[in-house]
């Protein structure tokens, strides 16, 4: 059964800061991984979708990495800022089982 | 177009009573998906279903049951509600295309199970 956990837990930077978040799954075979926000109360919103062919998204600040082999994908923000602050969630997609979450990992920037 | 909504936002409920959530999409998605979040555990897919009068379970459907009459409206139903499903819902729609799957979520749902 497929397991996904995100390293940190919570983060706490200073604005301005570079960061990067760690999510890992037990199972290579995925078909898509799929980062997330989800600010405090409120549903889920997608950040970036990286097929499993591919190894990295780009949006704006944000840029995500897969290494399917290793079992590994890392969210990078660049120049974080107050408006970052929110929980990060990866996500592995596989065939006969949906989408599989991590824990998340709840982020601060502070000002 | 308002995206995923769901009903109610917020409610408390006595051990042993009913109730149904719902959720409501409007992009004319085939799958739709209900999932809880507990702290510490991420989400977790209690059913889905991948089209119009089609359910399925998923990871922890005991206790909960669910109907897709028509394709914008997904149920999630609590026949006998426990303290252990206190915990907040949320619902998600999607389409599937070649180059994979993005789901839209709602804004959840917090039962409180007293």
């Amino acid at each position: 059964k497929q397991e996904v956990t995100q390293i940190p837990a919570a983060l706490s930077v200073p604005e301005g800061e570079n960061l990067v978040l760690n999510c890992s799954f037990t199972d290579s075979a995925i078909y898509n991984l799929q980062w997330f926000r989800q600010d405090p109360g409120k549903g889920l919103t997608s950040l970036l979708l990286i097929q499993s062919s591919q190894r990295e998204q780009t949006s704006g600040r944000l840029n995500a990495s897969l290494d399917k082999s290793s079992g590994r994908s890392t969210l990078y923000i660049a120049a974080s800022q107050p408006g970052d602050s929110a929980t990060y969630l990866c996500a592995v997609f596989i065939y006969g089982q949906n989408f599989v979450f991590g824990p998340g990992t709840r982020l601060s920037v502070l000002p | 177009n308002a995206g995923v909504t769901q009903t109610p936002k917020f409610r408390v409920l006595k051990t042993g009573q009913s109730m149904t959530l719902l959720c409501a999409q409007d992009m004319n998605h085939e799958y739709m998906y209900w999932y809880r979040q507990d702290p510490g555990m991420g989400l977790r897919l209690i059913h889905y279903s991948v089209g119009e009068g089609t359910t399925a379970k998923g990871e922890v459907p005991d206790g909960y049951n669910v109907s897709r009459l028509k394709k914008q409206n997904f149920l999630l139903g609590l026949e006998s509600a426990a303290p252990s499903q206190t915990s907040v819902y949320f619902c998600a729609s999607s389409y599937r295309a070649s180059g994979g799957e993005t789901q839209y979520f709602g804004p959840g749902t917090r039962l409180l199970v007293l």
